[in-house]
C-alpha cells in the first residue's frame, strides 16, 4: 500500500455540487497538507494541519474546507464546486521538513 | 508563487546533453527542496539544501544553493529519457514548516 493514499483518483462533478477528497497516510506523520496544481502555476497551498487540533489556511483557502478526522486522515471539501476549481489536488505529509514531503498520487478533479 | 521563480518554464534537450534549471527566491531561504513529477503523477523528493554554498548529488542530478541562499540550480549530466518530467523547487521561508513552490520546469528529452 502507498504511504499516502488519495481517493478518488479522478472525479468529474457538476457546478454547485459538494465534493470531498480524502487523504490517508500510514507514515505516522503529524503534519498534513493540501495543495492544488494548475498548469504554469506550480503547487499552491490550500490548507495545512500540524496535528489533529491544528488547522491552518493556506494561500488559496477560499471555497474550500478541511477536516482532520485523525492523525492519519485529512479530507478536503468543496462546498459548492465551481469550474475554476478544476485542478490536480495533492495531499502531502511530513515528519519534519528536513526530509521533505511525501506526496500522494493526486486527485484529478473536473468541475463542469 | 512569485516568491519563487523557476527558469526556464520548459526545456527540450537532446538525449545525452547536460542541462540546468534555476530557482530564484525573492527572499532568504530557510530550506530549498527539489522535486520531480512525472506527468500527471505525484511528486518525488530529490534533495534538500539548507546551507549557503551547499551542493548535493543524486545519481546524475546535482543541486546547488548559492552563498546568499536566494538561488538554487539543478544540473543534469548526460540526460536520459528517464529524466523527463516536471521539476519543481519548493522553499521553506523562515522555518514556517510549509513549502511554497515555484511554477515548475517541464523537461523533455528527445532521443
Amino acid at each position: 500500500d502507498a504511504d499516502v493514499t488519495q481517493t478518488p483518483r479522478n472525479r468529474i462533478t457538476k457546478t454547485g455540487k459538494r465534493i470531498m477528497l480524502e487523504c490517508s497516510q500510514t507514515k505516522g506523520h503529524d503534519r498534513m497538507y493540501w495543495y492544488r496544481q494548475d498548469p504554469g502555476l506550480g503547487l499552491r497551498l490550500i490548507y495545512y494541519s500540524f496535528d489533529v487540533k491544528d488547522i491552518n489556511k493556506g494561500e488559496i483557502s477560499d471555497g474550500y474546507s478541511v477536516s482532520r478526522q485523525a492523525q492519519a486522515k485529512f479530507s478536503l471539501s468543496l462546498e459548492s464546486a465551481i469550474p475554476n476549481q478544476t485542478a490536480l489536488y495533492f495531499c502531502a505529509t511530513s515528519e519534519t521538513l528536513h526530509h521533505g514531503y511525501t506526496f500522494g498520487s493526486g486527485t484529478r478533479l473536473t468541475v463542469v | 508563487s512569485q516568491e519563487l521563480e523557476q527558469s526556464p518554464q520548459s526545456l527540450i534537450v537532446q538525449e545525452g546533453k547536460n542541462l540546468t534549471i534555476n530557482c530564484t527566491s525573492s527572499k532568504t531561504l530557510y530550506g530549498l527542496y527539489w522535486y520531480k513529477q512525472k506527468y500527471g503523477e505525484g511528486l518525488i523528493f530529490l534533495m534538500m539544501l539548507q546551507k549557503g554554498g551547499e551542493e548535493k548529488s543524486h545519481e546524475k542530478i546535482t543541486a546547488k544553493l548559492d552563498e546568499k541562499k536566494q538561488q538554487s540550480s539543478l544540473h543534469i549530466t548526460a540526460s536520459q529519457p528517464s529524466h523527463a518530467g516536471i521539476y519543481l523547487c519548493g522553499a521553506d521561508f523562515q522555518g514556517a514548516q510549509k513549502l511554497v513552490f515555484g511554477q515548475g520546469t517541464r523537461l523533455t528529452i528527445n532521443p
